[in-house]
């Protein structure tokens, strides 16, 4: 089976720029994570989609971040205006199932967008 | 509040011996699974192995093994054999409700050889 797309690959932009980036998850997959990963350190969840809704965007910095699940599928995270401490790795993941806790659940991830902030 | 903790931030270990990366967490909840996953240079990160938490046995994937000790909250897990390949970042982690995943800090790996 296709895996979690995610492009771009590699983004440089100066501050105060805008950026997207964009997820493909696994066809059929109910729950879509967005995860930034700065250098040396752990995935931290930005915001969870299950289908349309979103389940957790306590830790998205609202200000200046957004995100988006298309029908439930494709998702879009911006960054608008981008400061210097976003530079990052940023992660798209998705699971299959949509509930309370599923049994033989994994994360499935995608290969990450870089993006370095000037 | 829910955490994982990996005290190691590098290790290394020769070719073909074996190393254990260590891995604490803390969660109020009574249902949960724990993972580990691999991160290699390529960044994309890969399931290396899964334990529920409900299970007692100890969960066992080829060279990957962990020890999963339920009432100190602990989940090491050991890699056998090691190989080249297995140089990477690896992250501990576990779901609880509503698939939500905690991770923590990771301990990067090198192995020599």
């Amino acid at each position: 089976e296709a895996g979690v797309a995610q492009s771009p690959r590699y983004k440089i932009i100066e501050k105060r720029q805008s950026v997207a980036f964009w997820c493909n998850p696994i066809s059929g997959h109910a729950t879509l994570y967005w995860y930034q990963q700065i250098l040396g350190q752990g995935p931290k969840l930005l915001i969870q989609f299950q289908n349309n809704g979103v389940v957790d965007d306590s830790q998205l910095p609202k200000d200046r971040f957004s995100a988006e699940r298309l029908k439930g599928v494709d998702s879009t995270l911006k960054i608008q205006p981008a400061k210097l401490e976003d530079s990052a790795v940023y992660l798209c993941a998705s699971s299959l199932e949509a509930g309370m806790i599923a049994t033989n659940e994994k994360l499935f991830f995608g290969s990450g967008t870089q993006l370095s902030v000037l | 509040a829910q955490t994982v903790t990996q005290s190691q931030p590098e290790m290394s270990v020769q070719e073909a011996e074996t190393v254990t990366l260590s891995c604490t967490y803390d969660t109020s909840e009574s249902n949960y699974y724990l993972f580990w996953y691999k991160q290699p240079p390529s960044r994309q990160m890969i399931l290396v192995i899964r334990q529920e938490a409900y299970k007692q046995q100890n969960a066992t994937e080829n060279r990957f093994s962990v020890n999963f000790q339920k009432a100190a909250k602990s989940f090491s897990l050991k890699i056998s054999d090691s190989q080249l390949g297995d140089t990477a970042m690896y992250f501990c982690a576990f779901m609880v409700r509503f698939n939500k995943f905690y991770f923590g800090s990771g301990t990067k790996l090198n192995v020599k050889p």
